[in-house]
């Protein structure tokens, strides 16, 4: 199994479209839970941490599930500028980072 | 608002040559760490370095690199003996605590 799966996509949405993207996480122990964006040929973006109370930062909601291993983040009213690839990463503590394969979205006018 | 920067942006080098990456991190993080990203492929973990020492490194890591924080601000990584599979997109990353941030990267293009 995977450290981290995502669906690789893509997903083809129109403008005002809602979309959901997954990921799971194979080591039980990690602490801390993230969403990047990433836009072709650029560096990772931090785009919002997951906690397992869930959070909201406008149009995107990210939870966690624990329990399932599972992170999903929900992206409300697509736009074009959404376009990109979006990467689940879970830190599995001692500062060891892993990241997914990402998931690729292209929002259409 | 502070970024991370990354010299150079492209490197262009040798089979064999030895290369320095550089990377100044947001000036008052703690956490800094070393990504590689193969063209088309996922993001890498290779490094992270807290406290002037190696906190964890990957598998990847070996003895053909090194990092250094030879000063208060600058974070290098350099690779030795580079070879044609070294050729990625390096990333630095500089954290408070848990959040990374990330440097524009430097592309290194090994012939």
């Amino acid at each position: 199994r995977k450290e981290v799966e995502q669906d690789p996509g893509p997903f083809n949405v129109p403008e005002g479209a809602t979309v959901a993207f997954n990921c799971t996480y194979s080591n039980s122990a990690s602490q801390s839970f993230f969403w990047y964006r990433q836009d072709c040929r650029k560096e990772p973006k931090l785009l919002m941490s997951v906690y397992s109370s869930g959070n909201e930062d406008g149009r995107f909601t990210a939870q966690l599930n624990r329990a399932s291993q599972y992170i999903s983040l929900l992206i409300r009213d697509s736009k074009l500028s959404d376009s990109a690839t979006y990467l689940c990463v879970v830190d599995t503590g001692g500062f060891k980072t892993i990241f997914g394969a990402g998931t690729r979205l292209f929002v259409k006018a | 608002e502070p970024e991370v920067t990354q010299t150079p942006s492209h490197q262009v080098t040798q089979m064999g040559q030895e290369v320095i990456l550089r990377c100044v991190p947001i000036s008052n993080h703690l956490y800094f760490y070393w990504y590689r990203q193969i063209l088309g492929q996922k993001v890498e973990f290779l490094v992270s370095f807290y406290n002037n020492e190696i906190s964890e490194k990957s598998e990847i890591f070996d003895d053909q690199f090194s990092v250094e924080r030879p000063d208060g601000s600058n974070f290098t990584l350099k690779i030795r003996s580079t070879k044609l599979e070294d050729s990625a997109m390096y990333f630095c990353a500089s954290s408070p605590f848990d959040e990374q941030y990330f440097g524009p990267g430097t592309r290194l293009t090994v012939t």
